[in-house]
């Protein structure tokens, strides 16, 4: 099946650093979707991503579809202490399945 | 906004015990899914359903079971709890697959099992 590559697995930033993680597909998505989970929380739907080359922004957070549709990056500026907690990427699997990223574990450091 | 709601934010279960986690939520969504999230492991499908009264294997489904009676509800249900499933659970919901496949998720269910 479909797999997601996910990195860094883990990253340790100071405070107002700026931060990018990606993911990578085995075969080819036509949706990006990112996630962000808070510690002891379910995860929250924070950026997707339709389109090839498409590049959306909330707030601090940008997220682009690579053009040949196989990857998506993720970028944070500005990290401020509420930016903690695991970032996952996703996209459409087989069978009405949702692939995960394993996640990016994100420790902001005042 | 989309909400989808789970009953228990905390469980604790004596091995052996039959287990009932329940999931609603209120988008007329299609699909609806459970996973369980282990550390190092990721989120991992359980089971899933695309209409009432159906259900569809995940990639883990040993040991648990699922009804759909309802659109609204999902029920992930483990016939005799093992210290093996002490996990947190995420229920999530989705429209029928299609160009915008985004799932919504619960706030999670950590069952410890004892």
């Amino acid at each position: 099946g479909q797999q997601l590559n996910q990195s860094p697995q883990s990253m340790f930033i100071q405070e107002g650093e700026d931060v990018s993680m990606n993911c990578t597909s085995s075969s080819i998505f036509n949706t990006w979707l990112w996630y962000k989970q808070d510690p002891g929380e379910g995860p929250v739907l924070l950026i997707a991503l339709y389109k090839a080359g498409e590049l959306t922004s909330n707030g601090r957070l940008t997220a682009q579809f690579g053009i040949t549709r196989k990857d998506s990056f993720l970028n944070i500026s500005a990290s401020i202490p509420s930016d903690v907690g695991i970032y996952f990427c996703a996209g459409p699997g087989s069978a009405r399945q949702l692939t995960f990223g394993s996640g990016t574990q994100l420790t902001v450091l005042p | 906004d989309v909400k989808v709601t789970q009953s228990s934010r905390y469980l604790v279960k004596r091995t052996g015990e039959k287990v009932f986690l329940e999931c609603v939520q209120d988008m007329d969504h299609e699909n609806m899914f459970w996973y369980r999230q282990d550390p190092g492991l990721g989120l991992r499908l359980i089971y899933f359903s695309y209409d009432v009264k159906m259900k569809e294997k995940g990639d883990i489904p040993e040991g648990y079971s699922v009804s759909r009676e309802k659109k609204e509800r999902f029920s992930l249900i483990l016939e005799s709890a093992s210290t093996n499933q002490t996990s947190m659970y995420l229920c999530a919901s989705s429209l029928m697959w299609g160009r915008h496949t985004e799932a919504f998720f619960g706030q999670g269910t950590r069952l410890t099992v004892v």
